[in-house]
């Protein structure tokens, strides 16, 4: 079993609906990142939670520490938000674990 | 530099040959990690440093791999003697610290395809 699982793998959306991908991790962690990845490989770092949510345009990460959960939520999805979403944690020592990623599709 | 710099963005090379990847980070960031994605697969981490020593290599998958970075600013990853396996994209990324209050900037990658 991955340290990190994220569901779903591949998710399909008509633009404009809300979208939801949840991260699980099975240890302790100090910090949990949500990383967004579009074709071609370049990757952007888009939200680094420890406790609780933030929130950055129509993006909301959630974290619940006690439950080893955290979700990302888009609202009114566009197509160019059509990219690999990645779960990564961070768990006592600097190296990052990466969740398998969530690729998401938003049709017009 | 704005952002975190990698190069080559693209290499090819045969089998059995050496190859050097290049990440220039975001000036004055002191930590600085590589990452591996393999096709089809999710990210592994490779090694990582504070300033100019590396506190944890433990990713590294052989001897064939090391790295080193000078100067608190430029680090090189070497592949000696390339095998098929090792063919991915190497992703560079820095921090301000290696304390977890910071978050990470990633290059682009340098797509490795051994031949």
């Amino acid at each position: 079993k991955n340290e990190v699982e994220q569901s779903p793998q591949n998710l399909t959306a008509q633009e404009g609906e809300f979208i939801t991908i949840n991260c699980s991790y099975s240890v302790g962690i100090s910090a949990l990142h949500w990383l967004q990845q579009h074709p071609g490989g370049g990757i952007v770092s888009l939200f680094m939670l420890s406790s609780g949510k933030k929130k950055h345009g129509r993006l909301i990460a959630t974290i619940n520490i006690q439950e080893k959960h955290s979700s990302l939520h888009i609202t009114a999805s566009h197509p160019r938000d059509s990219a690999v979403y990645i779960c990564a944690v961070r768990s006592g020592s600097e190296k990052l674990v990466f969740g398998k990623g969530t690729k998401l599709t938003v049709n017009p | 530099g704005a952002g975190v710099s990698q190069s080559p963005s693209n290499k090819v090379t045969e089998k059995g040959k050496d190859v050097e990847l290049r990440c220039d980070p975001i000036s004055g960031h002191t930590a600085l990690y590589w990452y591996r994605q393999s096709l089809g697969q999710g990210l592994e981490f490779l090694i990582y440093f504070q300033g100019n020593s590396a506190p944890d290599k433990s990713g590294l998958p052989s001897d064939r791999f090391s790295a080193e970075r000078t100067g608190g600013s430029v680090s090189t990853l070497t592949i000696q003697r390339t095998q098929q396996e090792d063919s991915a994209v190497y992703l560079c990324a820095s921090s301000i610290t290696g304390s977890y209050n910071y978050g990470y900037t990633f290059g682009s990658g340098t797509r490795l395809t051994v031949v």
